[in-house]
């Protein structure tokens, strides 16, 4: 079962540059979230989805945006990216009474 | 809204010696508590959560609803559970998770 993958692994854009995050899941799960870990702080959400065509604001939306448009991805797209994106983002999924489970995430760095 | 607190960010025992995470949280309603792991180079993954009420790896956590608590526990500790551990508070089921700051734990030999 590969679960939740992520692509790419490690990414450096140049600050302004754009970038989508991949993330897809095949365990059917309705619930995809977007969390980003910064050292010290834990893991912030970004964005979330509780179903195909359904998305939601986290604690920390900006400057990301996200689609839904299958049960299966959930990428995250940065536009004009920025020294304040860097930082590990984690994909997870879940469905409705499951534990949440995490991609192996991906580390960026804007330059 | 929810808020989990892990006040540690490092806790450093040696093998063999208890080991306890505190984990506070800040929610009016009855919410679900988790307990994740992230080994070295590994993805998040569940240790515990408090309805299973299981211990896993020698790991134990009780919720304290009167102290709005979920703290974990070992009472002997292994260098293999060296790793970042976070607390997470979710409302209700088909709600999203919300996360502790982690705490490092490093057991020495």
């Amino acid at each position: 079962n590969a679960g939740v993958t992520q692509t790419p692994k490690f990414r450096i854009l140049k600050i302004g540059q754009s970038m989508t995050l991949q993330c897809t899941q095949d365990m059917n799960h309705n619930y995809m979230y977007w969390y980003r870990q910064d050292p010290g702080m834990g893991l912030k959400l970004i964005y979330y989805s509780v179903g195909a065509g359904i998305t939601d604001k986290g604690e920390v939306p900006n400057g990301y945006n996200v689609s839904r448009s299958t049960t299966e991805d959930f990428p995250l797209r940065l536009e004009l990216a920025a020294p304040s994106q860097t930082s590990v983002y984690f994909c997870a999924s879940g469905g409705w009474d499951t534990e949440a489970f995490f991609g192996q995430g991906t580390r960026l760095t804007v330059v | 809204a929810q808020r989990v607190t892990q006040p540690e960010k490092l806790l450093s025992v040696f093998k063999g010696a208890p080991v306890e995470l505190k984990c506070n949280y800040s929610y009016s309603g009855s919410p679900e508590l988790f307990w994740y792991v992230q080994y070295s180079r590994q993805r998040l993954q569940l240790l515990l959560r408090h309805i299973s009420r299981e211990s896993i790896k020698g790991f134990t956590a009780d919720l304290n609803k009167g102290e709005t608590s979920f703290h974990l526990k070992k009472p002997f500790a292994q260098e293999e559970d060296s790793a970042m551990y976070y607390c997470a508070l979710r409302k209700a089921a088909g709600n999203k998770l919300t996360f502790g700051g982690g705490t490092r734990v490093l057991v020495k030999p």
